[in-house]
C-alpha cells in the first residue's frame, strides 16, 4: 500500500498566487485532515473531513480551502499565497473506528511563500 | 475541547527507561488516549493508544490513571532512535468535538543521550 502520498514535496509561490496540495490514500479511510507545522512548533489543524462531501474547519482554517468529492481525495487550496503560510504542511487519515482509528500521516509538502 | 499538558522537554541517557507523563485533567468519558512521535524531518506516527487499561505493543507501553485524567507513555529502553519530539491527544469516539478535530499541543521533546 501507498498509504497517505502527498504531492508536491516542495514549492515555492510568490506572494498572491495559488495553489493546491494534494492529498491521497488508498486505505478506504473516512477521516482525512490537513496540519501545518511551522518552525519548532506543533501541528496545528487546518481543516478536516468525515467522509466525502463532509468537511469542517481546524484551527487555523483563514486563507485556506478544501474538499471531499472522494473517499481518497482530499486536496488543500491556498486562494492567495502569504509569507504567513511559509510551513510544513501534513496531511492525515485515519478510520474513524470509535475513536481507535490510529493516524496515518503523509511525508509532508513544505511550502515557501516570497 | 478535552486539551493535554505535557512537558517540554525530558532527557534520557540510552538503554534506560523513560516515562513521558501527559496530563488530561477534562478528559471525557469517551476520550480515547492516543499518543505519536515525530523523528527528526518526518511526518508523526502511531505509538500507542488506550482507553482505560495499561496498554502494552512492540514500541512502548501505555499507563493510564485510574481518574484517567493523566497517562504515561513508557519507552522501557531508550535508543537513539527514540530521539523525537511526542505528542499526547484525545480522540473521541463518540461524535462529540474532539471525534474529528484532534488537536496536537507542542509534544515533549526527547533527548537520548549516548
Amino acid at each position: 500500500n501507498a498509504g497517505v502520498t502527498q504531492t508536491p514535496k516542495f514549492q515555492v509561490l510568490k506572494t498572491g498566487q495559488s495553489m493546491t496540495l494534494q492529498c491521497a490514500q488508498d486505505m478506504n479511510h473516512e477521516y482525512m485532515s490537513w496540519y501545518r507545522q511551522d518552525p519548532g512548533m506543533g501541528l496545528r489543524l487546518i481543516h478536516y473531513s468525515v467522509g466525502a462531501g463532509i468537511t469542517d474547519q481546524g484551527e487555523v482554517p483563514n486563507g485556506y480551502n478544501v474538499s471531499r468529492s472522494t473517499t481518497e481525495d482530499f486536496p488543500l487550496r491556498l486562494l492567495s499565497a502569504a509569507p504567513s503560510q511559509t510551513s510544513v504542511y501534513f496531511c492525515a487519515s485515519s478510520y474513524l473506528g470509535f475513536g481507535t482509528g490510529e493516524l496515518f500521516f503523509g511525508e509532508g509538502s513544505r511550502l515557501t511563500v516570497l | 475541547d478535552a486539551k493535554t499538558t505535557q512537558p517540554n522537554s525530558m532527557e534520557s541517557n540510552e538503554e534506560e527507561p523513560v516515562h513521558l507523563p501527559c496530563n488530561h485533567s477534562t478528559i471525557s468519558g469517551t476520550d480515547y488516549i492516543h499518543w505519536y512521535r515525530q523523528l527528526p524531518s518526518q511526518g508523526p506516527e502511531y505509538v500507542i493508544h488506550g482507553l482505560t487499561s495499561n496498554v502494552n505493543n512492540r514500541m512502548a507501553s501505555l499507563a493510564i490513571a485510574e481518574d484517567r485524567k493523566s497517562s504515561t507513555l513508557i519507552l522501557h529502553r531508550a535508543t537513539l532512535r527514540d530521539a523525537a519530539v511526542y505528542y499526547c491527544i484525545l480522540r473521541d469516539y463518540a461524535g462529540g468535538t474532539s471525534y474529528g478535530k484532534l488537536t496536537f499541543g507542542q509534544g515533549t521533546i526527547l533527548t537520548v543521550h549516548p
